[in-house]
């Protein structure tokens, strides 16, 4: 099956810092990019569906200027989680789709775990 | 009420054991519905993929789909150990470059 790339794996940083992920996909081109963030025990929540060469489209209450969101390329998406706090301490994922019916088949990256200290 | 419910367990079942478990929803308009496997500290794996209603099968698991109910089972025959882990349902509508929806997911833990 396709294969997601995110990078990096786990991450700690400092209160006040910026951090940037990446999703890649591997073999594939994928329009359309979607970022998760899970809590523990808790379900995926949809946080931003990223599109190449556009804007992203955020979930209600996701702020757009804490999560930036870069879709440069059809196979590379990034999240950048800016002035971090240690409530945005989370695991992030990331998933690729492409045109339909692919789309509905996505395929998913490994995940982030962000600790803010 | 949520547009897709599923019982978080945790459900915890004796090695070879079948295992059942279940998602309801909302919207009708829901015609792609996928089972996804997510071990700890790990991103979900896709276990199965069905369209509209039907079942399919792949090796130990059995997908099924009831769209009149709206219902969906993911059966898990002769359970194993490494079994064990969240299984999340999720849908999408059949428009292209939709965000599926989840459920909550359910906590399985097969003993041995």
């Amino acid at each position: 099956g396709a294969v997601v790339s995110q990078h990096p794996s786990r991450v700690i940083c400092k209160s006040g810092t910026s951090v940037k992920i990446e999703c890649r996909s591997l073999d594939f081109q994928a329009t359309t990019m979607f970022w998760y963030r899970q809590f523990p025990k808790q379900s995926l929540m949809l946080m931003a569906t990223s599109n190449e060469g556009s804007k992203a489209t955020y979930e209600q209450g996701v702020e757009k200027d804490k999560f930036l969101i870069n879709h440069a390329s059809l196979t590379l998406s990034t999240l950048t989680v800016t002035s971090a706090h240690p409530e945005d301490s989370s695991f992030y994922i990331c998933s690729a789709g492409g045109s339909a019916p692919m789309n509905t088949e996505a395929f998913f990256g490994q995940g982030t775990r962000l600790t803010v200290v | 009420q949520k547009e897709v419910e599923q019982d978080p367990g945790p459900l915890s079942v004796p090695e070879g054991a079948i295992v059942s478990l279940n998602c309801t929803y909302s919207n009708s308009a829901f015609q792609y519905f996928m089972w996804y496997r997510q071990y700890s500290r790990k991103g979900p794996e896709l276990l199965m993929y069905t369209y509209s209603s039907g079942n399919k099968e792949d090796g130990r698991f059995t997908a099924q789909v009831d769209k009149s109910s709206k219902y969906i089972s993911l059966f898990i025959r002769d359970s194993q150990p490494s079994d064990s882990a969240t299984y999340l349902c999720a849908m999408s509508l059949p428009s292209g470059n939709t965000p599926l929806v989840f459920g909550k997911g359910t906590r399985l833990s097969v003993i041995a």
